[in-house]
């Protein structure tokens, strides 16, 4: 079946440190959505991605979806620490309905 | 706040047990998806239900069901407890029929079972 791959696992950085989170599917996606969930919380929605090869800007937060479509990345610069949480990407592929999730990037951040 | 809300926010159940959880979803969507959240991983795709109706279902067995109410709101069955099924269930709520949307997740029922 149908599988969305995530790398690190986990990213320890200081402060001011770049961090970035690689996602990868086993088949080609529809669109890929981005979510953050906060220790003992919820998964936010952050954003959706849909063309081949787009790159969309949340201030210091950089999205990427591969020309493929079977990857994408995101990329958050100066981290502080309140973008600690884990990263999820999700896909669709082009026929199902199920939001596919990784297994997300738990990004740790030290002032 | 997503206006996404569900209950009970934590159940113990043993196992054998049925349990039933409730969510209702944001004003306007008309769609609800439910997920497993085991410790450590991401969300798994249970079911979703488009109105009234299963829309798609993930890798679960029969034993998980579901409802979805003309209000929009909708309950997830899980009958034969097992102590596998603890986890966090978390449903979402989109508007969905027009493309892809994005999921508004509610704060999640932390179930148990011993």
């Amino acid at each position: 079946g149908q599988q969305v791959m995530q790398i690190p696992q986990y990213q320890h950085v200081q402060e001011g440190e770049d961090f970035t989170t690689y996602c990868n599917s086993s088949t080609t996606l529809s669109n890929i959505q981005w979510y953050k969930q906060r220790p003992g919380g919820h998964p936010v929605f952050l954003i959706q991605l849909v063309k081949s090869g787009e790159v969309k800007k949340q201030k210091r937060l950089t999205f990427q979806f591969g020309e493929a479509k079977k990857n994408s990345s995101l990329h958050i610069t100066a981290t502080q620490t309140t973008d600690v949480g884990t990263y999820f990407c999700a896909g669709r592929t082009q026929a199902g309905t199920a939001l596919i999730f990784g297994k997300g990037t738990t990004l740790s951040v030290s002032s | 706040e997503t206006g996404v809300t569900q209950s009970p926010t934590h159940l113990i159940k043993t196992r054998g047990q049925q349990v039933t959880l409730r969510c209702s979803s944001q004003s306007g969507h008309n769609t609800v998806s439910w997920y497993q959240q085991a410790l450590g991983q991401g969300p798994q795709f249970i079911f979703q239900y488009y109105r009234e109706e299963e829309n798609g279902r993930g890798n679960f067995p029969p034993r998980f069901s579901g409802l979805q109410f003309p209000n929009y709101s909708s309950e997830l069955n899980v009958n034969a407890l097992e102590l596998d099924d603890s986890a966090l269930y978390l449903c979402a709520s989109s508007l969905e029929g027009q493309g892809s949307r994005p999921q508004y997740f509610g704060p999640g029922t932390r179930l148990t079972v011993t």
